[in-house]
């Protein structure tokens, strides 16, 4: 399977504690894109990277949120302090410029339950 | 901030055609997306637009007028499985920011019934 892949797929933890998400993109797109999605809702930007440079972080993105891509290649997500509102599906997708019409291709997603 | 409005709901019936709406405002656009995407899986893409007019792949079809802020996506000879929710995204450069962002609506959620 060559699209992009997202690890763990469900993760159920204790508000306080930290998680981490991982993010593997297409093997040849630079850019790398993180999103959350609420039930009944669009997937809302959260932050960008073209190879392993953080352009873009959206305002929804507190402080306990970071995004690292340290090579241009895989991407991680983590929240520290995890709260009950951090419950989401946290999406990753990816593009190149390369590609018309700069389509982003999604991952399945990782499922976060904060109990 | 950006707007993007889409109905909630829609019902069709297998084998007939639905149109689904969806407006926007938003400023720095840079073209519009329609996404699919089935209960707990992924958005794949289905559409682009970044000039006025109809673009048809296939039994999808995606109108654009951006003069009026309004896009559409028709769906023909609906089938079952294309029970999904559709996702309207725009592409645009928000003020402030050094590239462009997808912004999403919150989907319209599709039944198709026999």
């Amino acid at each position: 399977d060559t699209g992009v892949s997202q690890d763990p797929r469900h993760k159920i933890t204790k508000r306080g504690q930290n998680v981490t998400f991982r993010c593997d993109p297409i093997s040849e797109h630079n850019r790398l894109y993180w999103y959350r999605q609420t039930l009944g809702q669009g997937p809302e930007f959260l932050t960008y990277f073209q190879n392993e440079a953080q352009l873009e972080k959206s305002r929804l993105l507190s402080d306990r949120f970071s995004a690292e891509r340290p090579k241009g290649s895989f991407s991680t997500l983590e929240i520290q302090r995890t709260e009950q509102g951090d419950s989401a599906m946290y999406l990753c997708a990816s593009s190149t410029p390369a590609g018309s019409p700069y389509e982003q291709y999604f991952g399945p997603g990782t499922r976060l339950t904060v109990t | 901030g950006q707007n993007i409005d889409q109905p909630t709901e829609m019902t069709a019936t297998e084998g007939a055609i639905v149109q689904i709406n969806c407006t926007y405002q938003t400023s720095g656009f840079n073209g519009l997306f329609w996404y699919q995407q089935h209960a707990g899986e992924a958005p794949t893409f289905l559409s682009y637009n970044v000039l006025d007019g109809l673009e048809e792949k296939g039994r999808f079809s995606s109108f654009l007028s951006r003069s009026k802020g309004y896009s559409y996506l028709l769906l023909k000879e609906l089938q079952m499985k294309d029970s999904a929710s559709y996702l309207c995204a725009v592409r645009h450069l928000p003020p402030g920011a050094g590239s462009y962002q997808l912004t999403f609506g919150k989907g319209t959620k599709l039944s198709v019934i026999p």
